[in-house]
């Protein structure tokens, strides 16, 4: 079966880093891509990743290792408004996208 | 505003009750989907049409039933649904299926979160 694993909530302060990760298993592997969900509204892209190492996009920045099903989203400098959940999801071979559960990231003051 | 509008964005139903859901994308896209969002899960996949026919049925019960005119509009009709199907249902598109590209991610609408009593 097909399995994305992340961890299912995380706490952290203003300012600070936090690193949320994920590891999957599926059927193939055509790219990885992470995607932030404020309560009440849609999943919006964050980052993608299709080749081993970081990618940088401002305070945000995603790894990828293909060899050991492994990838984590980098959030810098935190601020309030990034409290949100961040779902980690896979195109498989089929170039299906599955998703994980979600990472329910508090930011605290 | 993400592109891909959803209506209504709150909906409470009886079990023997008929609604449908509304989506519309203003994209361009050519590939329309449904998840069901339940809490604590994964999104789950319900249905894919690309250039308006349906290629993906993810065993999805007969009582959710889908349907798209064209390119643009998706509906999900609801009948005798039961109290586990509350959920928010998301509807989301791409430029096509199977082509879910770094600059072409998928696109999501904000969700109706439906309440079945």
């Amino acid at each position: 079966g097909q399995n994305i694993d992340q961890p299912t909530e995380m706490t952290a302060t203003e300012g600070a880093i936090v690193q949320i990760n994920c590891t999957y298993q599926t059927s193939g592997f055509n790219g990885l891509f992470w995607y932030q969900q404020h309560a009440g509204e849609a999943p919006t892209f964050l980052s993608y990743n299709v080749l081993d190492g970081l990618e940088e996009k401002g305070r945000f920045s995603s790894f990828l290792s293909r060899s050991k099903g492994y990838s984590y989203l980098l959030l810098k400098e935190l601020q309030m408004k990034d409290s949100a959940s961040y779902l980690c999801a896979v195109r498989d071979r089929g170039n299906k996208l599955v998703f994980g559960a979600g990472t329910i990231l508090r930011v605290k003051s | 505003e993400t592109g891909v509008t959803q209506t209504p964005r709150h909906l409470v139903m009886g079990m023997t009750n008929k609604k449908s859901l509304k989506c519309e994308q203003h994209l361009g896209h050519n590939a329309m989907y449904w998840y069901k969002q339940s809490a604590k899960k994964p999104l789950e996949l319900m249905f894919v049409y690309n250039f308006k026919e349906q290629t993906e049925n993810n065993s999805v019960p007969s009582r959710f039933s889908p349907e798209c005119p064209n390119s643009s509009h998706l509906f999900l009709h609801l009948h005798t649904l039961q109290p586990e199907d509350s959920a928010l249902y998301l509807c989301a598109s791409s430029q096509e299926e199977g082509r879910v590209l770094e600059n072409s991610p998928l696109h999501f609408g904000n969700g109706t979160r439906l309440t079945v009593t």
